[in-house]
């Protein structure tokens, strides 16, 4: 089964670039049933979906982060990476990545996820 | 944006109770929706994808319905280790959005 493991700095200050990578292992990420999508909580708050890529490159953003988020992957190392620009302390949260398969006739719904990884924006 | 607004955002209930959390989409999705389960300090589980296909290794007392716009998580029998949040996403458009959640406590 995949496994999914978040990497990245643990503290970013503010107006700076948060930058994360997911490494996904027991499985392919050019695998053509899987978007691969990045999902965040704030403290004590609820899920936010930030945005999905496919191993081809194709993207799909949150329109609300649409102009601050960019999500990579690098097949070569079985990665996929986050960055968001200009942070503030809203973006404070505990990012995840996670598999989304894509089944025929039943959408998309992400399956396996990381442990997640706490981004605090603070100077 | 689709808006997907469950309810309630809390409930309180006994083990062995049946207990039912309700998502309602600002437009229809079809059965484009999944629920999960998320317990303090932990990643979202999936438990039902496709509004009432039960993810493998889930218990059968956790069921989905649904079509629409109008969709509903039960719990046949409530048990210790189902007190968490519950979120729904649906996956109709190319932008996914999360319920706000429902927790579920210990009465």
């Amino acid at each position: 089964q995949l496994q999914l493991q978040e990497s990245g700095p643990g503290l970013v200050k503010p107006s700076e670039t948060l930058s994360l990578t997911c490494t996904v292992s027991g499985g392919s990420i050019s695998s053509s049933s899987y978007f691969w999508g990045w999902i965040r909580q704030p403290p004590g708050k609820g899920l936010e979906w930030i945005g999905n890529i496919y191993y081809s490159g194709s993207t799909y953003y949150n329109p609300s982060l649409k102009s601050r988020v960019t999500i990579s992957v690098d097949t070569s190392k079985n990665q996929f990476s986050l960055t968001l620009s200009s942070v503030t302390a809203a973006d404070t949260a505990v990012y995840y990545c996670a598999s989304d398969i894509a089944v025929a006739g039943t959408g998309y719904y992400f399956d396996y996820w990381g442990q997640g990884t706490l981004v605090t924006v603070s100077s | 944006d689709i808006q997907m607004t469950q309810s309630p955002s809390s409930l309180s209930a006994s083990v062995g109770d049946r207990v039912t959390i309700t998502c309602r989409a600002s437009q229809s999705i079809s059965t484009y929706l999944n629920w999960y389960q998320q317990k303090p300090g932990k990643a979202p589980k999936l438990l039902i994808y496709a509004a009432s296909s039960l993810q493998s290794g889930v218990p059968s007392r956790f069921s989905g319905s649904g079509s629409g716009t109008d969709f509903t998580l039960t719990i046949s029998s409530l048990q210790p280790e189902d007190f968490a949040t519950y979120y729904c996403q649906q996956s109709y458009s190319n932008s996914w959005t999360f319920g706000q959640g429902t927790k579920v406590e210990i009465k």
